[in-house]
């Protein structure tokens, strides 16, 4: 099956600028994660959809990261205004269902640098 | 208390050799522990993972040990290869309750020297 697919890989913007990732689950994984993973550490996650529900963003910055999964398939993360601290590689992640003890699968991520 | 505590943050290894990393947990509540290796311009890939009711899960070269009372758990990497050579990171969750929310380690850089 094929795995999950983020475009794009890289992006370069400036600060204040605006900035979009995709992401593509795997085929009938009904669970989406996006995680941001900063240089040096561990994947850290920002919000969780079950279907096209947003049901963890707990740690999502809303006052200028916002997502979107319409029609419970694709996402998209957004970033308005970025930030010199946003400079990481934002993971997405899908799982066939919620639950603690199911794999999650992840794409290669797009790295972000603002400058 | 939802940290994981990974180490050494780099580990340089023999070919053949044994690898072993450790990671610690504070939240009791946790109940799912998986291994990731990341190659670099990927994601994450789950390499191995452990419940508490076992002690010892092998797979392969690869083995987790778990220590439920000292809220510890480590990777053991057995006949190490230069293939190995990745970041590795531990992990924990929580299986019931239905979030899925995966706490990660710092990581830990392996390399293995032929």
């Amino acid at each position: 099956e094929a795995g999950v697919v983020q475009s794009p890989r890289y992006k370069i913007i400036e600060k204040k600028q605006p900035v979009a990732f995709w992401c593509n689950p795997i085929s009938g994984h009904n669970t989406l994660y996006w995680y941001r993973q900063n240089l040096g550490q561990g994947p850290e996650l920002l919000i969780r959809y079950e279907n096209e529900e947003a049901v963890d963003d707990s740690q999502l910055p809303k006052d200028r990261f916002s997502a979107e999964r319409l029609k419970g398939v694709d996402s998209t993360l957004k970033i308005q205004p970025a930030e010199l601290g946003d400079s990481a590689v934002y993971l997405c992640a899908s799982s066939r269902r919620a639950g603690g003890g199911n794999e999650q699968f992840f794409g290669p991520g797009t790295r972000l640098t603002v400058l | 208390q939802q940290q994981v505590k990974q180490s050494p943050q780099s580990l340089i290894v023999q070919k053949g050799g044994i690898s072993i990393i450790n990671c610690a947990y504070e939240n009791t509540a946790f109940d799912y522990f998986p291994w990731y290796q990341q190659f670099p311009g990927k994601g994450p890939a789950l390499l191995i993972a452990i419940r508490p009711d076992v002690s010892e899960k092998k797979e392969g070269r690869f083995t987790i040990s778990f220590n439920k009372s000292a809220k510890q758990f480590s990777l053991h990497i057995m006949d190490s290869q230069p293939g190995d050579s990745a970041t590795y990171f531990c992990a924990a969750s929580i299986v019931y309750g239905n979030t899925g929310k995966l706490i990660f380690g710092q990581g830990t850089t392996l390399q293995v020297k032929p």
